[in-house]
């Protein structure tokens, strides 16, 4: 099984402020990468796709990076709305998994 | 528009067992692979199970043990999970997801979950 460790834990930022979340794979998992949004009390919402596609919708401030064991989801300036939990998950290999979660905060 | 509704979660003591639903609409529904994940309450997400858009390919997760079995019914846009052997660790929010393609893929859409508490 392919763990996904995801940094750091919480990342406590302003609105306006650039947010980079990271998501190590134990193996590679080429670019076979998603990365969702979760709010309190909501279903998870895919953001973006193979690493750095970006799925319907989802505005241009969000964006993907990486390959192989190494990503980052970077949001350029943070909005009132982009506080939540976020969460990476590979498509690699079987069986599928996700990440930890990293909580975006309001400093 | 896409929707995803979940039914059939519920209090069930320890050992017992439990079908979830989901009933699709505005997509194709037999066109799409499908996926259950579940949250522990306060927990991250943890991927169940995904069945291919024709039922014939089925995936688990390995901590289920083979107590779950997926299914789904093309003819009633409806997807299921039968859990048996339930125990206190089975307790979360199970949600249904629609699979970006005809095989197991991203989920692009997700309901908004059913809770499944298993105490005695």
């Amino acid at each position: 099984e392919i763990v996904l460790t995801q940094s750091p834990a919480t990342l406590s930022l302003s609105p306006g402020e650039r947010a980079t979340l990271s998501c190590r794979a134990s193996q590679t998992v080429s670019s076979y990468l998603a990365w969702y949004q979760q709010k309190p009390g909501q279903a998870p919402r895919l953001l973006i796709y193979d690493a750095s596609s970006r799925a319907t919708g989802i505005p241009a401030r969000f964006s993907g990076s990486g390959s192989g064991t190494d990503f980052t989801l970077t949001i350029s300036s943070l909005e009132p709305e982009d506080f939540a939990v976020y969460y990476c998950q590979q498509r690699s290999n079987w069986p599928l998994t996700f990440g930890g979660g990293t909580k975006v905060e309001i400093k | 528009e896409v929707q995803l509704l979940e039914s059939g979660g519920g209090l069930v003591q320890p050992g017992g067992s439990l079908r979830l639903s989901c009933a699709a609409s505005g997509f194709t529904f037999s066109s799409y692979a499908m996926t259950w994940v579940r949250q522990a309450p306060g927990k991250g997400l943890e991927w169940v199970s995904a069945i291919s858009s024709g039922g014939g390919s089925a995936y688990y997760a390995d901590s289920l043990k083979g107590r779950f079995t997926i299914s789904r019914d093309n003819s009633r846009n409806t997807l299921y999970l039968q859990l048996n052997s339930l125990t206190a660790e089975d307790t979360a929010v199970y949600y249904c997801a629609k699979s970006m393609t005809t095989v197991t893929s991203y989920s692009d859409y997700w309901g908004q979950g059913t809770l499944v508490t298993v105490s005695s």
